[in-house]
């Protein structure tokens, strides 16, 4: 199976911050990734596709980029309803696998 | 719109089974797998397969494999998982969501499965 790696668990931040969430595969899954943000008690929201396509709705201030192995999503200007956790997914193989989450905090 | 609509939560007794729906509206049901994920705190998000109603093909995740059963009933738009065999390794909140060549792009809004005698 391809092990996905969120090294960060848990990141600090402020209002108007710039930060970049890592997910790092045990494989190549060329661009298959998509980056997903929950927040309490609802399900996962698609942020990006495909590694670096934004979803229809999400705002500009969310990028990703990547490719390979090695993937990230940034977020510009932070605001605090940016404040969940986030999950990265390949679908390049079977099983899909998931990262084991990002949550993203206040400081 | 896309909306997927899954059912209620259950409580279920260990060894027992549970079934849960999720009816799917606002997009081609018989053209898009549909998968299923597990997800409980602390172990994050397991996906456990997936079904494409259009044929019946379904793929599952080796560790789901005799736990889970996934159906579709292409006459209703709604995509079915049955787990077998329940203990309190089974409890968790189980999502159905589509999956397009863009990943798993609409979620349903869980499904919570209490094990408890």
């Amino acid at each position: 199976d391809i092990v996905m790696t969120q090294s960060q668990k848990f990141m600090s931040t402020s209002v108007g911050d710039r930060v970049s969430i890592t997910c790092k595969a045990s494989q190549n899954v060329r661009s298959a990734v998509v980056w997903y943000q929950q927040k309490p008690g609802q399900s996962p929201k698609a942020l990006i596709y495909l590694a670096s396509n934004r979803h229809t709705g999400v705002p500009d201030r969310f990028t990703g980029s990547g490719s390979g192995t090695d993937f990230t999503l940034t977020i510009s200007n932070v605001q605090s309803e940016d404040l969940a956790d986030y999950f990265c997914l390949q679908h390049w193989n079977y099983p899909y696998t998931f990262g084991g989450g990002t949550k993203l905090e206040m400081k | 719109q896309v909306q997927l609509l899954q059912s209620g939560p259950d409580l279920v007794r260990p060894g027992t089974s549970v079934k849960i729906s999720c009816k799917a509206s606002g997009y081609a049901f018989t053209n898009y797998w549909l998968g299923w994920i597990k997800q409980r705190p602390g172990h994050g998000l397991e996906w456990i397969g997936d079904t494409y109603p259009g044929s019946g093909n379904t793929y599952y995740n080796e560790k789901f494999k005799g736990k889970a059963t996934l159906t579709a009933d292409k006459s209703s738009s709604t995509a079915f998982m049955q787990l077998s065999s329940l203990t309190s390794e089974d409890s968790a909140v189980y999502f159905c969501a589509r999956m397009s060549h863009y990943g798993m792009d609409y979620w349903g809004q869980g499904t919570s499965v209490t094990v408890s005698s």
